[in-house]
């Protein structure tokens, strides 16, 4: 089957980092993609990977091991507007088309 | 720049009442989806469509239809409400672009809260 874990929350402190972390298992793997949803908001695009390694976007960064189906999204010098979820959504191919997996989330509080 | 826009943003109906849920984008995206957020199970895909006139089924398509005779719009028919179809709705698209084609990150419209009474 296809399964996404990702903690349900997570806090940490302005100015500190913060790794959120995903798992998955899916077959047909075509890329992973993280957003970031604001309470009450949609989500919106932050970073994506395809290729094992390091993607880097200012302050945050994404990791993946196609391996060990493994990510996970750094967030440096954490800012009061960071907290949020962020969602960890796996692209498989299956069924004929590319359809996207997202996990349930990881509620971050980031605290003065 | 409107971009994704969907409509009403806010919706309570009663159980059995057939609603329509509305989508639309203004970049001539050529693939458009429908998800519901609920608590606990992330975002699961209704339908999506490819291009005008091209829909298929995604994960938890049982109770709803979905039409798409013009590009830009992208509507969601829940024929028969059921309480269980309380949730957030929302509408995304996407084209691919970048290395072979593979990359298309979902522009997300602001959401429907759907309330079946």
């Amino acid at each position: 089957g296809q399964n996404i874990d990702q903690p349900t929350e997570m806090t940490a402190t302005e100015g500190a980092i913060v790794q959120i972390n995903c798992t998955y298992q899916t077959s047909g793997f075509n890329g992973l993609f993280w957003y970031q949803q604001h309470a009450g908001e949609a989500p919106t695009f932050l970073s994506y990977n395809v290729l094992d390694g390091l993607e880097e976007k200012g302050r945050f960064s994404s990791f993946l091991s196609r391996s060990k189906g493994y990510s996970y999204l750094l967030l440096k010098e954490l800012q009061m507007k960071d907290s949020a979820s962020y969602l960890c959504a796996v692209r498989s191919f299956s069924g004929g088309y590319n359809k996207l997996i997202f996990g349930a989330g990881t509620r971050l509080a980031v605290h003065p | 720049d409107a971009g994704i826009t969907q409509s009403p943003r806010y919706k309570i109906t009663e159980t059995g009442r057939q609603v329509t849920l509305m989508c639309h984008q203004t970049w001539s995206h050529s693939y458009m989806f429908w998800y519901r957020q609920d608590l606990g199970h992330g975002l699961r895909l209704i339908y999506y469509s490819a291009a005008a006139d091209i829909t298929d089924k995604g994960e938890v398509p049982d109770g709803y239809v979905v039409s798409r005779s013009k590009t830009e719009n992208f509507p969601l028919t829940l024929e028969s409400a059921t309480r269980s179809q309380t949730s957030v709705y929302f509408c995304a698209s996407s084209e691919p672009r970048g290395r072979q084609g593979l990359t298309y990150e979902q522009y997300f419209g602001p959401g429907t809260r759907l309330t079946v009474t």
